[in-house]
């Protein structure tokens, strides 16, 4: 069975502060997409990383898809409330099929 | 507006009572899916659908059914709710399910079956 472990599963920190949440595994994904899923909604797509390397940047948000593309990250600088959510990740595996990590949870403190 | 729908948001229900779940979506998407999410375990995928009158199983499709006679809707019932199906409901779609396009998401159904 194909796993996405995602870390931390929760994090809660002040505003102002950096912090980085990871996506592991030990499989290939064709693709990896990252969304953040706030309360009484949905799950929204922030970014899909393609390319082993890749590095896409969201504003505060940066993504980085690793060189053998089995991981990710996630960094956040100067965390403001706003973006307090459920941070998941998913990877495009060979199958075509969409493997979810568990997801972290994120809380900013004003 | 795009977006994808599911009715009820909420549903409270007694073991053994039949349900549906409606989900539709407006962008023409040929991919549908029907996801859980429970605490720690992530969203797992109940069914999906390719397209129309083309349905599949995901990783935990016991004790649920699906259809797709339209493109736009893709309901999921559950014909005898059992408590161990109480959880948060999510239906997506997307213009395919093989690349890196981007999933829709409804607003999610809680369903607690007592």
């Amino acid at each position: 069975t194909q796993l996405l472990e995602q870390s931390p599963q929760f994090l809660s920190i002040q505003e102002g502060e950096n912090l980085t949440v990871y996506c592991n595994s030990s499989s290939v994904f064709s693709s990896l997409q990252w969304y953040r899923q706030e309360p009484g909604e949905g799950p929204v797509l922030l970014v899909t990383v393609v390319t082993g390397g890749e590095v896409k940047k969201l504003k505060r948000l940066t993504f980085q898809f690793g060189d053998a593309r089995k991981d990710s990250s996630l960094h956040i600088t100067a965390a403001q409330p706003g973006d307090t959510g459920l941070y998941l990740c998913a990877g495009r595996n060979s199958n075509y099929q969409l493997i979810w990590g568990a997801g972290t949870k994120l809380i900013i403190k004003p | 507006e795009a977006q994808v729908t599911q009715n009820p948001r909420y549903l409270i229900t007694v073991t053994g009572k039949k349900l549906t779940v409606t989900c539709s979506q407006n962008m023409n998407h040929e991919y549908m899916s029907w996801y859980r999410q429970d605490p720690g375990l992530g969203l797992r995928q109940i069914y999906y659908s390719m397209n129309v009158e083309v349905t599949d199983k995901g990783d935990v499709p016991e004790g649920y059914k699906v259809s797709r006679k339209e493109k736009r809707n893709f309901p999921l019932i559950l014909e005898s709710p059992s408590p161990n199906q109480t959880s948060l409901y999510f239906c997506a779609s997307s213009s395919s399910g093989t690349g890196g396009e981007t999933q829709y998401f409804g607003p999610g159904t809680r369903l607690l079956v007592l």
